[in-house]
């Protein structure tokens, strides 16, 4: 496709279960990061891809947040034991030059009861 | 530690007066600086940018000044339309370290006609 896609656009999940929250980039870019938004803040910086290097995970949560991108393309991003505050909207964005414009996906809104 | 901040979360303006939209910043790292416009339901897209080796940047109807000395960063829109009405986002990245963006809380513009 031509933007970035993630995947599922909406989940609602009960309390303890975990989730994973798929994100299909923009093709060739080298830098893909994951934010989240949850209701009326800001967009909260969580992990950051660039190539090979090592992730930038410092703004991880909590060890129950993880991530991995497989093949400089695709990502994955793991909730386990999910909890009500996790509840939020799950940005993935691709960029192709640092420093340079970040392309967005539509988010994942994700709904823990 | 909130290294970017945008301090009113809302503004409202007449059709076709000018929007002013505030970032300042803690960060002497950060060098280059982006602003972002998002609409419900939809990930954020960008607006403009600036390097920190410029003071002013121009797109249309859209300005970014910057002041280095203050921290401070500020996005004009000349003249506004109710079609700018959206959450604006400003965001930071020190190009010398990983080059991840960092986002503000973000500020609500209505524009009314």
């Amino acid at each position: 496709g031509a933007g970035v896609s993630q995947s599922p656009s909406n989940k609602v999940t009960e309390k303890g279960k975990d989730v994973e929250l798929r994100c299909d980039p923009i093709s060739g870019h080298t830098a893909l990061y994951w934010y989240r938004q949850s209701l009326g803040q800001g967009l909260e910086f969580l992990i950051y891809f660039q190539g090979n290097s090592a992730p930038d995970k410092s703004g991880l949560p909590s060890d129950r947040f993880s991530a991995e991108r497989t093949g400089g393309s695709v990502s994955t991003l793991t909730i386990q034991r999910t909890q009500q505050e996790d509840s939020a909207v799950y940005l993935c964005a691709s960029s192709s030059v640092i420093p340079g414009e970040l392309f967005f996906g539509e988010g994942s809104r994700l709904t823990v009861l | 530690d909130q290294q970017v901040k945008q301090n009113s979360p809302s503004l409202s303006v007449q059709e076709g007066r000018i929007s002013i939209l505030n970032c300042d910043y803690t960060n002497s790292m950060f060098d280059y600086f982006l602003w972002y416009k998002k609409y419900p339901a939809e990930g954020p897209t960008f607006l403009i940018s600036i390097s920190s080796i410029k003071d002013k940047n121009e797109d249309g109807r859209f300005t970014v000044f910057l002041n280095k000395s203050a921290k401070h960063l500020s996005l004009h829109i000349v003249p506004s339309q109710p079609g700018d009405s959206a959450v604006y986002f400003c965001a930071a990245s020190a190009t010398s370290n990983t080059g991840k963006l960092i986002f503000g809380q973000g500020t609500t513009l209505q524009v009314k006609p």
